[in-house]
C-alpha cells in the first residue's frame, strides 16, 4: 500500500512564500502529481515530478527526493485566490494509472 | 471545447434508492475513474477503467457499480448497499500514459436522506 502525508492547514501572508511538504512511502514509484483544489470545486493539475529536483512554473515550484521520499510544493509571491486545498498524489508502475492521494493541505492567505 | 462533464450538480436522494451518476469526456482519453471526497479527506479511489468494456475496484468499491460501455462515458451507480453515501463524487480521465495528469469533472454532490 501506500502512506501519503500532508500537513492538515497553513496559513500565509498575501505576497508571503509558503513551502507544502508531501512525504510518502511506496514501492514502484512513478510519479508526484501537484493539485489545487477550491471548495467545492474539482483538482486542477499544478506539477508532475518523476526526476530528482525542482520543477518551476511562474509563482509555483514542486521539488522531489526519491531517496528521501519527499516532495515539496512552493507558492510564491501569495495572491488571495492561493487559498485552497492542495493535493499531493503519487503514483506507481503497477498503478495502471491510477493515483493516489494524500488528504491535502488547506491553506490561507491573509492579507 | 474538450472536457469531461458530471451532471448533476447537485441530487438528493431518499436512503434505499439507488441513483446513477454521469460521467462524459471528449477528451478522447482512454482511462477513466470514479473518486469519492469527505470534507477534509483526500481522494479515495471507487472504480477506475482503463479500456471500454473493462473495470476495475479501487479502493472503496463495497456498495457502487460502474460500466463503460462507451469511451466516453462511465457512469457511476451509488447502491442501497453503500453505507454512508453521502459525499462529493469526482470523476476523472486521463491517457494511459504513467506521466500524464488526470482532468476532472465539477464533481456532484450527492445527499441522501
Amino acid at each position: 500500500g501506500q502512506n501519503i502525508d500532508q500537513p492538515t492547514e497553513m496559513t500565509a501572508t498575501e505576497g508571503a512564500i509558503v513551502q507544502i511538504n508531501c512525504t510518502y512511502q511506496t514501492s514502484g514509484f512513478n510519479g508526484l502529481f501537484w493539485y489545487q483544489q477550491h471548495a467545492g470545486e474539482a483538482p486542477t493539475f499544478l506539477s508532475y515530478n518523476v526526476l530528482d529536483g525542482l520543477e518551476e512554473k511562474g509563482r509555483f515550484s514542486s521539488f522531489l527526493s526519491r531517496s528521501k521520499g519527499y516532495s515539496y510544493l512552493l507558492l510564491k509571491e501569495l495572491q488571495m485566490k492561493d487559498s485552497a486545498s492542495y493535493l499531493c498524489a503519487v503514483r506507481r508502475n503497477t498503478n495502471a494509472g491510477k493515483s493516489t492521494f494524500g488528504d491535502g493541505t488547506t491553506l490561507t492567505v491573509k492579507p | 471545447d474538450g472536457g469531461i462533464t458530471q451532471s448533476p450538480k447537485y441530487l438528493f436522494r431518499k436512503e434505499g434508492q439507488n441513483v446513477t451518476l454521469s460521467c462524459e469526456q471528449n477528451l478522447n482519453h482512454d482511462a477513466m475513474y470514479w473518486y469519492r471526497q469527505d470534507p477534509g479527506q483526500g481522494l479515495r479511489l471507487i472504480y477506475y477503467s482503463q479500456i471500454v468494456n473493462d473495470f476495475q475496484k479501487g479502493d472503496i468499491a463495497e456498495g457502487y457499480s460502474v460500466s463503460r460501455e462507451k469511451k466516453e462515458s462511465f457512469p457511476l451507480t451509488v447502491t442501497s448497499a453503500q453505507k454512508n453515501p453521502t459525499a462529493f463524487y469526482l470523476c476523472a480521465s486521463s491517457t494511459r500514459d504513467s506521466n500524464t495528469e488526470a482532468f476532472f469533472g465539477q464533481g456532484t454532490r450527492l445527499t441522501v436522506v
